[in-house]
């Protein structure tokens, strides 16, 4: 593809509520991270894949947030029993390779917890 | 862990003239500092990134200079123009073990270019 996409767009979900947020990595791209943008703030790194491996999961809030990669390709971030501290842009990135390297990043969800 | 700060928060100049922007990092075994910028409402884009083997590289109109003695790096745009005004994000990335491609980023830097 073109680049990384993310969908939907714009969630709006309410407290306690369910969520997934999907992101398509540039097509062959081993590595994938997903990232917590707060309003006005940088990027923080919430998880790693490399291929269908979550090799780095430190930076999920709390155990209601879940992602997967499967089949190494596209991969779902979950969050469950929303808060509204949740509320956020979710970016997603991918990298070629394995280790380091320019990343590439997905227009964002922005997830509106109300 | 990496932390890096980002200074200024807001940077307001004049069409044509030059605007720095510093960042520093804690981990002296970070390897890659890419900068990034972001238009409202839009993705990250990678406009210039430095290893840490150089201690300048230079894009047309942006440079980029590390220091990594002092653990500094900057972002120097000159001659701007309207169309550089945006959130300008500066990242640090650890060399190895188990940090894998974590970037750590910093607060950002709101840039306003008048014409």
């Amino acid at each position: 593809g073109a680049g990384v996409s993310q969908s939907p767009r714009y969630k709006v979900a309410k407290r306690g509520q369910d969520v997934a947020l999907r992101c398509d990595p540039i097509s062959g791209h081993v590595s994938l991270f997903w990232y917590q943008q707060a309003l006005g703030q940088g990027p923080e790194f919430l998880t790693y894949f490399q291929n269908e491996a979550q090799l780095d999961k430190s930076g999920l809030p709390s155990d209601r947030f879940f992602a997967e990669r499967p089949e190494g390709s596209v991969s779902t971030l979950k969050i469950q029993r929303t808060q509204q501290e949740d509320s956020a842009v979710y970016l997603c990135a991918s990298s070629l390779g394995g280790l380091g390297g320019e990343q590439y990043f997905g227009p964002g969800t922005r997830l509106t917890v109300t | 862990g990496e932390n890096v700060e980002q200074h200024p928060s807001t940077l307001s100049v004049q069409e044509g003239d030059s605007a720095v922007i510093k960042c520093t990092y804690s981990d002296s075994a970070s390897n890659y500092f890419p900068w990034y910028k972001q238009e409202l409402g839009k993705r990250p884009q990678l406009i210039i990134d430095i290893r840490s083997n150089v201690g300048e590289k230079k894009d047309q109109r942006i440079a980029v200079t590390l220091n990594k003695t002092a653990k500094h790096f900057s972002l120097h745009i000159t001659e701007t123009q309207p169309e550089d005004s945006a959130v300008y994000f500066c990242a640090a990335l650890p060399g190895g073990g188990t940090s894998y491609g974590k970037l750590t980023f910093g607060q950002g830097t709101i840039l306003t270019v008048h014409p």
